[in-house]
């Protein structure tokens, strides 16, 4: 069965500092990963998938099979980044999509 | 371009009565339609998906049903609801069958079970 684990339900920094949220995965297969957020009062929506390799407002992350992470990182925190984030597994010939519990992350001014 | 519609934003229903959750997509044809249910500390849980017309995978089992009668519509039931039925519904489409193709979701649905 597959599994994404968030092991922070909060994370909170200060503005500036580097922010590293954490994603594990467990899966036999070969996944593909995302990171999804949502603003406050917004929808959930796609921050940014493995496979395009991009960086999307100033965050990134890197697959690492050998941990099977996915942790997303962005270098100087900023105050709109503060949100709640989910890591996403997507598997399966029917592409299932499974999530994490989130971390919302709080970015302090 | 695509948009997906979803309602009621909010409903109150007494513990036995039934529910429908309805969810529409515009704008494209053949999507995967999928059924979240968003509680704190318990993230984002699967809970139906479909491929197509009259095609649904139950994720957990639960007192919840769905229903795709059309290409684009995508519905959650219930015949008795239960108090822990109470949580914030998603309905989400993607395209396509690549593992890399994202989700777009909905506003969502808050139940409140009483």
């Amino acid at each position: 069965a597959q599994r994404v684990t968030q092991p922070e339900k909060l994370l909170s920094v200060f503005k500036g500092a580097p922010v590293e949220l954490k994603c594990n995965y467990s899966y036999s297969g070969s996944p593909e990963l995302f990171w999804y957020v949502q603003y406050s009062r917004q929808r959930l929506q796609l921050l940014l998938r493995h496979i395009s390799r991009e960086s999307i407002k100033g965050f990134t992350a890197d697959l690492n099979k050998g941990e099977t992470s996915f942790h997303l990182k962005k270098p100087f925190a900023q105050e709109e980044d503060s949100a709640m984030y989910y890591c996403a597994l997507s598997s399966g010939g029917y592409q299932k999509v499974t999530f994490g519990i989130g971390t919302k992350l709080q970015v302090i001014p | 371009s695509q948009t997906i519609h979803q309602w009621p934003a909010t409903l109150v229903q007494p513990v036995g009565s039934p529910l429908s959750l309805e969810c529409t997509v515009e704008g494209t044809s053949n999507p995967n339609l999928y059924w979240y249910r968003q509680a704190a500390g318990r993230g984002l849980q699967l809970l139906f998906y479909s491929v197509g017309i009259g095609q649904i995978s139950s994720e957990v089992p639960q007192n919840l049903s769905a229903s795709r009668p059309q290409d684009r519509q995508f519905i959650l039931s219930s015949k008795k609801l239960l108090l822990s039925d109470s949580g914030f519904y998603l309905c989400a489409w993607s395209a396509g069958t690549a593992l890399s193709e994202k989700l777009f979701f909905g506003s969502g649905t808050q139940l409140s079970v009483l």
